[in-house]
């Protein structure tokens, strides 16, 4: 079966700084890998996906993650945090035989310091 | 709006009650998932459909029961609610390209 593990509960950095939150998956199959956003008392909305082809994916707002396989990785990387920023960022997973199956991490807080 | 529709959004229940959380989405989307959300736990998937007539189980599917008569409804039923179940339960949907839309979530104590 799949996991996700999100090494960090919480993430702390000042504006304009960059932040990487971490995330790394167990397999022994092919996975679809997904960051998914949670701002306060609202669902989740997608950020961004791996399905395949390129390893770097990007979201429009500046975030962007890479798949990396032999690592069993998928970073979410910004390059320049803002206050808007502020949320609680999801890692998931899913094996590319069951796709409807998906896996989330325990979250990764994120808070933006004026 | 199209989207997915959870009612309702808070509800209390006694030890032992039951009831039915509703989801609808209006997407025509194939999977469908409920999941829970507890604090430091992210979430946790508890049954999970790929269409119509179709569900199985999640990570935490006890105490739980599922149906997907229609492509648009999948309801969780708790067959005798718990203190555990208190929670923040989800529901999503998603096409083959696994854009998974959530609905805002029903907030649940049980007491």
């Amino acid at each position: 079966a799949q996991s996700v593990t999100q090494l960090d509960s919480q993430v702390p950095v000042f504006e304009e700084a960059p932040v990487e939150l971490r995330c790394n998956y167990s397999s022994s199959v092919s996975v679809y890998l997904f960051w998914y956003v949670q701002y306060p008392n609202q669902g989740l909305q997608l950020l961004l996906k791996y399905l395949s082809g390129s390893t770097l994916v990007e979201s429009i707002n500046g975030f962007e993650a890479e798949f990396n396989k032999s690592q069993t990785s998928f970073h979410l990387r910004k390059p320049s945090v803002h206050i808007s920023d502020t949320a609680e960022y999801f890692c998931a997973v899913t094996r590319l035989s069951s796709a409807s199956k998906i896996i989330f991490g325990s979250g990764t807080r994120l808070s933006i310091r004026p | 709006n199209a989207g997915v529709t959870q009612t309702p959004k808070f509800q209390v229940l006694k030890t032992g009650q039951s009831m039915t959380l509703q989801c609808a989405q209006d997407m025509n989307h194939e999977y469908m998932s409920w999941y829970r959300q507890d604090p430091g736990m992210g979430l946790r998937l508890i049954h999970y459909s790929v269409g119509a007539g179709i569900t199985d189980q999640g990570e935490v599917p006890n105490g739980y029961n599922v149906s997907r008569s229609t492509t648009e409804d999948f309801p969780l039923r708790l067959l005798s609610a718990a203190p555990s179940q208190t929670s923040v339960y989800f529901c999503a949907s998603s096409g083959s390209s696994l854009d998974y839309t959530f609905g805002s979530g029903t907030r649940l104590t049980v007491v």
